[in-house]
């Protein structure tokens, strides 16, 4: 069965260090994969996403991350965090209208 | 101003009664979405719609509806047999074709129960 795996509901970094958020998921065929971020009481905004090709892809905001097919993983990456990135971040994966979302990992930014 | 609208961005309902959300938009997309998201469980799909007068279930219909009369449009009403219907709910859109076609997302409707 299709799933996503977040590990991490909540996690805190300072402001200025550097960001690593997990995902891992099951999909019976190559899926698309995808994160998003959401603002409290707001909808989802795409960051990345990433169906072939070079397995490192760039996003908006600074983001980055990497496909590793042998891991089932899609980690989002950042270098510098800024108090700003305090948000939500979902993992999503599927293809058409198959879509299956993480539960998500809360990101605090301490000053 | 191009995109998804979805209104009200707040909604209280007494238990027994039915409650429509509206989800409207102009993007020319195909496809359109209706998920629910509770704290800690992410976003589940309720029904989707890629053609006019068609749509399907998600994994979690049961005491909703919708209708698909035109492609900018796509209502979603709780009905009062869901039982827990306070949530956060998100309307979604997407291109059909090939390719990564990335969902796009509504700002929600939170609906409470009273």
């Amino acid at each position: 069965a299709q799933s996503v795996t977040q590990p991490d509901i909540h996690i805190t970094v300072s402001e200025g260090a550097s960001l690593e958020l997990r995902c891992n998921y099951s999909y019976g065929a190559t899926p698309y994969l995808f994160w998003y971020v959401q603002s409290p009481g707001q909808g989802l905004q795409l960051l990345l996403k990433y169906f072939s090709g070079d397995t490192l892809v760039q996003g908006i905001k600074g983001f980055e991350a990497e496909f590793k097919r042998s891991q089932s993983s899609f980690n989002l990456r950042k270098p510098t965090v800024h108090w700003s990135d305090a948000a939500e971040y979902f993992c999503a994966v599927g293809r058409g209208n198959d879509m299956r979302f993480g539960a998500g990992t809360r990101l605090t930014v301490k000053p | 101003d191009g995109g998804i609208t979805q209104s009200p961005k707040y909604l209280f309902r007494k238990e027994g009664q039915n409650v429509t959300l509206s989800c409207e938009q102009n993007l020319n997309h195909d496809a359109m979405y209706w998920y629910r998201q509770d704290p800690g469980q992410g976003l589940r799909l309720i029904y989707y719609s890629q053609i006019v007068n068609d749509f399907q279930k998600g994994d979690i219909a049961e005491g909703y509806s919708v209708s698909r009369e035109k492609k900018e449009s796509f209502p979603l009403t709780v009905t009062s047999a869901q039982k827990n219907p306070t949530a956060f709910y998100l309307c979604a859109t997407r291109v059909l074709g090939q390719g990564a076609n990335e969902q796009f997302f509504g700002p929600g409707t939170r609906l409470t129960v009273l």
